[in-house]
């Protein structure tokens, strides 16, 4: 089978640096995608990890354990418009590149 | 840009009706996806397509059928709508992994009542 855990909810102070973990179980898996969601908008693409390690963009960097099945997103200098749901996405592989997605992280930014 | 345009961003129809959600890409993507997003349940995928009038069901492709006639336009189609149905809708294209990547771009939503 296959499951996704991310935390509902983390509320982090603006300036702060935040980290939003993901452990998954997929059947097949090529990689580990984020998305960004503001309320009442369309998800967002952010970061891929196809490879263990840390990706970084900007303020916002990704990391992948494939052995751990692990992954975090790490957001930094935290803005009030970070506000938002963030989800952890694995790609399950195969060439209709299906993303699982869970139900996601909120994340509040306080002043 | 990739653009990912649904037709409607709220909708209000009646238990019963059939129901048409369409989405358009300007992308040339290979494959298209419908999912309901509803509190606390996060996305699920209802139908997918790779191909024009290729489909497959997703996790929750009961109640709904799907139509893809051009590579461009995806629709969902609720057959006889029922107040279950009421969700939030996204449709998302991609194409075929090239290289490492593989990315989702969505649609921004119709808001589906049914009353």
């Amino acid at each position: 089978g296959q499951s996704l855990e991310q935390p509902s909810e983390v509320t982090a102070v603006e300036g702060a640096i935040v980290q939003i973990n993901c452990t998954y179980q997929t059947s097949g898996f090529y990689g580990l995608s984020w998305y960004q969601q503001h309320d009442g908008g369309a998800p967002t693409f952010l970061s891929y990890n196809a490879l263990d390690g840390l990706e970084e963009t900007g303020r916002f960097s990704s990391f992948l354990s494939r052995s751990d099945s692990y992954g975090y997103l790490l957001l930094q200098e935290l803005q009030m418009k970070d506000s938002a749901s963030y989800f952890c996405a694995p790609d399950g592989g195969g060439a209709t590149n299906k993303l699982i997605f869970g139900t996601g992280t909120l994340l509040a930014v306080q002043p | 840009d990739v653009k990912v345009t649904q037709s409607s961003r709220y909708l209000v129809k009646r238990t019963g009706e059939k129901v048409f959600l369409e989405c358009v890409q300007d992308m040339d993507h290979e494959n298209m996806f419908w999912y309901r997003q509803d509190p606390g349940l996060g996305l699920r995928l209802i139908y997918f397509s790779y191909d024009v009038k290729m489909k497959e069901k997703g996790d929750i492709p009961e109640g709904y059928s799907v139509s893809r006639e051009k590579k461009e336009r995806f629709s969902l189609i609720l057959e006889s709508a029922s107040t279950s149905q009421t969700s939030m809708y996204l449709c998302a294209s991609s194409s075929p992994r090239r290289g490492w990547r593989n990315i989702q771009y969505f649609g921004a939503g119709t808001r589906l009542s049914v009353l």
